[in-house]
């Protein structure tokens, strides 16, 4: 079974200009999560999807960032325009349908999005 | 106060002896509390999922929490140059929701 995957594995753009990151989670994985880990600091929540809906938002810092997940398949991260303090680590985590206390996100690789 | 709470380290023990990685948390409302391994450059991997108060045990690992505390620890056993990474405390407070990091301590043995 593939695991969770994204792409690009890294992204070095100029501030103002636009960058879209992609993941595919694992097949037939209702729930997807972008995290978010910037220099020196913990992984923080973005938003969670369950299925097309976005479940939770909260974790959006500002409305730059815009995900979508079409057709409850792949999902996408826009930045638009990006400013030097979006450089970090961007994770994709999908989860089954809602189970059990224990169930567990697995984790893709990961995005380095650098902003100079 | 941050939500999760870990000693950044390093925290640097010799090959063979228990390493002893240590959370808190604020929320008393949190159900699951997990600790991710993590190598430099990788992804966060799933080492030991709790939610009861008590150990569990999993090969070299054991996980321990206290709910009236609000505390949660990793106990590594027989420790391996291989165990060198950062570990990271996080909680979940329900089945589907988000999940909390604390900021992960490096740990490192020493052969």
């Amino acid at each position: 079974e593939a695991g969770v995957t994204q792409f690009p594995s890294h992204s070095v753009i100029e501030k103002g200009q636009t960058v879209t990151l992609r993941c595919d989670p694992i097949s037939g994985h209702d729930n997807l999560y972008w995290y978010r880990r910037v220099m020196g600091k913990e992984i923080k929540f973005l938003l969670h999807f369950v299925k097309e809906s976005k479940q939770d938002e909260s974790g959006m810092p500002n409305n730059r960032f815009l995900a979508e997940r079409t057709g409850g398949t792949y999902s996408t991260l826009k930045v638009q325009p990006a400013e030097l303090e979006d450089s970090g680590v961007y994770f994709c985590a999908s989860s089954p349908r809602q189970g059990s206390p224990s169930y567990e996100q697995y984790f893709g690789p990961g995005t380095r999005l650098t902003v100079t | 106060q941050k939500e999760v709470e870990q000693n950044s380290g390093p925290l640097s023990v010799p090959e063979g002896a228990i390493a002893s990685l240590n959370c808190t948390y604020s929320d008393r409302g949190s159900q699951s509390f997990f600790w991710y391994r993590q190598y430099s450059g990788k992804s966060p991997e799933l080492i030991m999922f709790i939610y009861s108060n008590g150990d569990k045990e999993d090969g070299r690992f054991t996980a321990q929490l206290n709910k009236a505390s609000q505390y949660v620890s990793l106990l590594i056993r027989d420790s391996q140059p291989s165990d060198s990474a950062t570990y990271l405390c996080a909680v979940r407070y329900s089945s589907a929701s988000k999940i909390i990091f604390g900021s992960g301590t490096r740990l490192s043995i020493r052969p």
